[in-house]
């Protein structure tokens, strides 16, 4: 594709509920990141891949959130037992070179909502 | 802590006059800025970046401009165009780390 690919746009779950969320980077760029948003505020960092390697979590804010990216393109990031403070749009950006002082594209996000 | 911060939450423009929009950041270690511009239901887009070893930077309507010891930075947008509204993302990494901040944002509106 050409750009940044997210999914689902927008989901709904029951408090306890577990959650995948799908991201789809641009064919090719080696770096990829996951971001949340709350409502308000600009995105804070969760977690970077570098190809398949996790080289950075610390942004991720309990063991409830897992990420992975096993073959070094399609990434999924997990919530586990989701609670109400989860809520929040979920950004995944890529850019072709390991650094962020390249541009990096972003998605247009998982919007989350927990009920 | 909030290591980037956007004061403004919102700004209010006519068209063809100039828009400031303005982020300080406290960590010292930042040696990289960029900007982005959300629309509605959309991800964030990269506008312009500059270095610290630069106090400013152009692109078309579009200048960045840097002020180290200040720890402050501004985008300047002039002409500003009603296509212009949107808000605006403040970020600031540095070369040896994968963890961009972001301010809050500022919301600009330019009025036709």
């Amino acid at each position: 594709g050409a750009g940044v690919s997210q999914s689902p746009r927008y989901k709904v779950a029951k408090r306890g509920q577990d959650v995948a969320l799908r991201c789809d980077p641009i064919s090719g760029h080696v770096s990829l990141f996951w971001y949340q948003q709350a409502l308000g505020q600009g995105p804070e960092f969760l977690t970077y891949f570098q190809n398949e390697a996790q080289l950075d979590k610390s942004g991720l804010p309990s063991d409830r959130f897992f990420a992975e990216r096993p073959e070094g393109s399609v990434s999924t990031l997990k919530i586990q037992r989701t609670q109400q403070e989860d809520s929040a749009v979920y950004l995944c950006a890529s850019s072709w070179r390991d650094s962020l002082t390249t541009e990096a594209f972003f998605g247009q996000g998982t919007r989350l909502t927990v009920v | 802590d909030q290591q980037v911060k956007q004061n403004s939450p919102s700004l209010s423009v006519q068209e063809g006059r100039i828009s400031i929009l303005n982020c300080d950041y406290t960590n010292s270690m930042f040696d990289y800025f960029l900007w982005y511009k959300k629309y509605p239901a959309e991800g964030p887009t990269f506008l312009i970046s500059i270095s610290s070893i630069k106090d400013k930077n152009e692109d078309g309507r579009f200048t960045v401009f840097l002020n180290k010891s200040a720890k402050h930075l501004s985008l300047h947008i002039v002409p500003s165009q009603p296509g212009d509204s949107a808000v605006y993302f403040c970020a600031a990494t540095s070369y040896n780390n994968n963890d961009m901040r972001f301010g809050a944002g500022t919301r600009l509106t330019v009025k036709p």
